[in-house]
């Protein structure tokens, strides 16, 4: 079974770029049948999608982040990762790494697996 | 952009009893493959979310089968036959069209 890992500072000052890293085990990032996703949520407030990665490094991105957000894969670690930059207190939030699966016959997935989450806080 | 709205924004309900959400979105999500990009999650206190149901009515990995999905093209819903201490939480209802995410604000659950 997949296991997703967030790591990264918990505090970033405003205007600076957050960074984070999935670790994934029990699987291979390279795998043809998934996705890699960042998914993030304010406190006390709902789900917002930010971005998700296939192995070989093509992206799709949220329109409303999209000037702010790469994501990119390491396959040698099996690690994928997120940097937002220029990021205000609006920032702030648990930020969770998901997969999407997509099957034989093309049915979609996705986040069936999910890390634990990580809080990142921006503050001066 | 796809949104997506949901109703009620909360529910208390009687253990036994069942509880229904529904969820709309602003196009369709049908796609022209002839698959509806339709999912829902549960994200119970504390925890990560987890799927409930994929492509409008699939129950993912686990998941019981007191939990189903039914709709098409822009109305959804899920229903939970007989509501328990442990369905409590925050449902969201989810598009993924075109590999594109929009998450609903959710309905949170709780029981009377």
């Amino acid at each position: 079974q997949l296991q997703l890992q967030e790591s990264g500072p918990g505090l970033v000052k405003p205007s600076e770029t957050l960074s984070l890293t999935c670790t994934v085990s029990g699987g291979s990032i390279s795998s043809s049948s998934y996705y890699w996703g960042w998914i993030r949520q304010p406190p006390g407030k709902g789900l917002e999608w930010i971005g998700s990665i296939y192995y070989s490094g093509s992206t799709y991105y949220n329109p409303s982040l999209k000037s702010r957000v790469t994501i990119s894969v390491d396959t040698s670690k099996n690690q994928f990762s997120l940097k937002l930059s220029s990021v205000t207190a609006a920032d702030t939030a648990v930020y969770y790494c998901a997969s999407l699966r997509i099957t034989i016959f093309g049915v979609v997935i996705p986040w069936g697996y999910w890390g634990q989450g990580t809080l990142v806080t921006v503050s001066s | 952009d796809i949104v997506m709205t949901q109703t009620p924004l909360s529910l208390s309900v009687t253990p036994g009893q069942p509880a229904s959400i529904s969820c709309k979105s602003s196009q369709s999500l049908l796609h022209s493959d002839g698959k509806t990009y339709l999912y829902w999650y549960l994200q119970k206190p504390g925890q990560s979310p987890q799927l409930l149901i994929y492509e409008v009515s699939s129950r993912f990995s686990g998941v019981p089968d007191r939990f189903s999905g039914s709709g098409s093209g822009t109305d959804f819903t899920l229903k939970i036959s007989r509501v328990e201490a442990e369905d409590v939480g925050v449902y969201y209802c989810m598009q993924g069209i075109h590999l594109l995410f929009t998450f609903g604000p959710g309905t949170k659950v709780d029981i009377k």
